[in-house]
């Protein structure tokens, strides 16, 4: 069975400080990992996902991830948080045999001015 | 480029109707898919299609819900009849290619279903 785990309901950060949303993965094989914002009454807007390759992996609005194997946490970051970045996160993960998404409950992340 | 189309964006009806949603992909977008998402959860997959046949619907409650992708591009989802516990957001996505587990998926706005 593939999972993940995001410890945080919420995480708050004020704006122009580092953030950090975690996220642990469960699967066997290797996996598959994407990252996924969500603004209210919106849809998920993709943000970056991890395959292969280079464990820190760069995607939309300045935001990046970490692949660590050995801790299978996939963290998502920012140096530099706006307040226009608070929204619903959601970390998700698919392994190599099939095809349906898990996502994990979404961290709420609100950054203040 | 368009994005994945929802419609409605919200409806509102009694326990024991029925309704339905419709999806219209990103064009060229070989593989769709309708998930459910309860208020604070993360979305969970209802159902898969790639093209016009069904790859996964093994989470998809087959006594009231029914799904179709006519000519592999538009797609319904139909609950009938509607319990409260349907109360949710349903999401579709699509995906370039037809197999390919390192696509990503791309959402629609979803359709807010409240049922009284």
């Amino acid at each position: 069975a593939q999972s993940v785990a995001q410890p945080e309901d919420q995480v708050n950060v004020a704006e122009g400080n580092p953030l950090t949303v975690k996220c642990t993965y469960s699967v066997s094989g290797n996996p598959y990992l994407f990252w996924y914002v969500q603004y209210p009454n919106r849809g998920l807007q993709f943000l970056l996902k991890y395959i292969t390759g280079d464990n820190l992996v760069k995607g939309s609005y300045g935001f990046e991830a970490e692949f660590n194997k050995s801790q299978t946490s996939f963290h998502l970051k920012k140096p530099s948080a706006l307040v226009s970045d608070s929204a619903l996160y959601f970390c998700a993960v698919r392994d190599g045999s099939g095809y349906a998404l898990n996502f994990g409950k979404g961290t709420s992340l609100l950054v203040t001015p | 480029e368009a994005g994945v189309a929802q419609s409605p964006r919200y409806k509102i009806i009694e326990k024991r109707q029925s309704v339905a949603f419709w999806c219209n992909p990103i064009s060229g977008h070989a593989t769709l898919y309708w998930y459910q998402q309860i208020l604070g959860q993360g979305p969970k997959l209802l159902i898969q299609f790639q093209n016009n046949g069904v790859v996964d619907d093994s989470q998809l409650p087959k006594d009231r819900f029914s799904a179709e992708r006519l000519k592999g591009v538009d797609s319904t989802l139909k609950i009938q009849p509607a319990k409260l516990e349907d109360s949710a957001v349903y999401l579709c996505a699509s995906s370039l290619a037809a197999g390919a587990r390192t696509d990503t998926q791309y959402f629609g706005p979803g359709t807010r279903l409240t049922v009284l």
